[in-house]
C-alpha cells in the first residue's frame, strides 16, 4: 500500500545530542514537509521540499536541518541548537507544493 | 496575520448526537481542509473545500467564503468518531495554516 512511513514512533534525546527522524514515502510525490505539533498549538511548518535536492525553511526552522537526496526520503535532524525539542513531529507529502498533504503517523520526541 | 480559529476546543457528546465544529479564518483563502487526527497521532484528510458543501457518509463540510467560515458536521455520532478534528487553510502562497484542533469524545 502507498503511504508515508515515519520512524521511530518514539525517540529520546540526551542533552547536546543530535537525532534524526526518518520519513519515507512511496506515493511518488514531489513535495514533502515536516511539521511540529505542540499541545494547544496548530501544526507549524519546519521545512519543506518541492523537489529532490531542494528544500526551504518554514516558520520554525531554527535548530533543525533536512536533506532531500532521494525523492522518497526526507529525513529531519533535530540538532543540539534546538533548545525545546520535545514535541510530536509529523512528516507529510503531496503531489505538488500546496496540494492537500498525506501525513505519516508521527514521531514523538522527548528529552532525557 | 494568517489565523485559523476553531471552536469549541473540546466537545463531549452522547452517541447519536449531531455535532458541529466551527472554523474561522482571517483573510481570503484558496482552499480549506478538514483533517482527523486519531489518538495514536496519525492524520487523515476528510475534506478539501473551496466553495459550497461536501458530504461523505455521516460527515458534512460546508464553507461560506464571504463570511470566512467553515463547519464540519457529524450526524448520528459514534464512539469511533472520537478524535481531534483540525481545520487547515491554504492561502495564495500555498503554505498551510492549521487550527489548534477540536478534541471530540463521543460517549456510548
Amino acid at each position: 500500500d502507498g503511504g508515508i512511513t515515519q520512524s521511530p514512533k518514539y525517540l529520546f534525546r540526551k542533552e547536546g545530542q543530535n537525532v534524526t527522524l526518518s520519513c519515507e514515502q512511496n506515493l511518488n510525490h514531489d513535495a514533502m514537509y515536516w511539521y511540529r505539533q505542540d499541545p494547544g498549538q496548530g501544526l507549524r511548518l519546519i521545512y519543506y521540499s518541492q523537489i529532490v535536492n531542494d528544500f526551504q525553511k518554514g516558520d520554525i526552522a531554527e535548530g533543525y536541518s533536512v536533506s532531500r537526496e532521494k525523492k522518497e526520503s526526507f529525513p529531519l535532524t533535530v540538532t543540539s541548537a534546538q533548545k525545546n525539542p520535545t514535541a510530536f513531529y509529523l512528516c507529510a507529502s503531496s503531489i505538488v507544493w500546496g496540494e492537500g498533504p498525506n501525513f505519516g503517523d508521527g514521531t514523538r520526541l522527548s528529552i532525557l | 496575520k494568517n489565523e485559523v480559529e476553531q471552536s469549541p476546543q473540546n466537545l463531549t457528546a452522547q452517541e447519536g448526537e449531531f455535532i458541529t465544529i466551527n472554523c474561522s479564518y482571517s483573510v481570503g483563502i484558496s482552499a480549506l481542509h478538514w483533517l482527523q487526527q486519531h489518538p495514536g497521532g496519525g492524520i487523515v484528510s476528510l475534506f478539501m473545500l473551496s466553495s459550497g458543501k461536501k458530504k461523505h457518509g455521516r460527515l458534512i463540510a460546508t464553507i461560506n467564503i464571504q463570511e470566512k467560515h467553515s463547519s464540519l458536521h457529524i450526524t448520528a455520532s459514534h464512539p469511533r468518531d472520537s478524535a481531534v478534528y483540525i481545520c487547515a487553510v491554504r492561502y495564495g502562497g500555498n503554505q498551510f495554516y492549521f487550527g489548534t484542533g477540536t478534541s471530540l469524545t463521543v460517549i456510548p
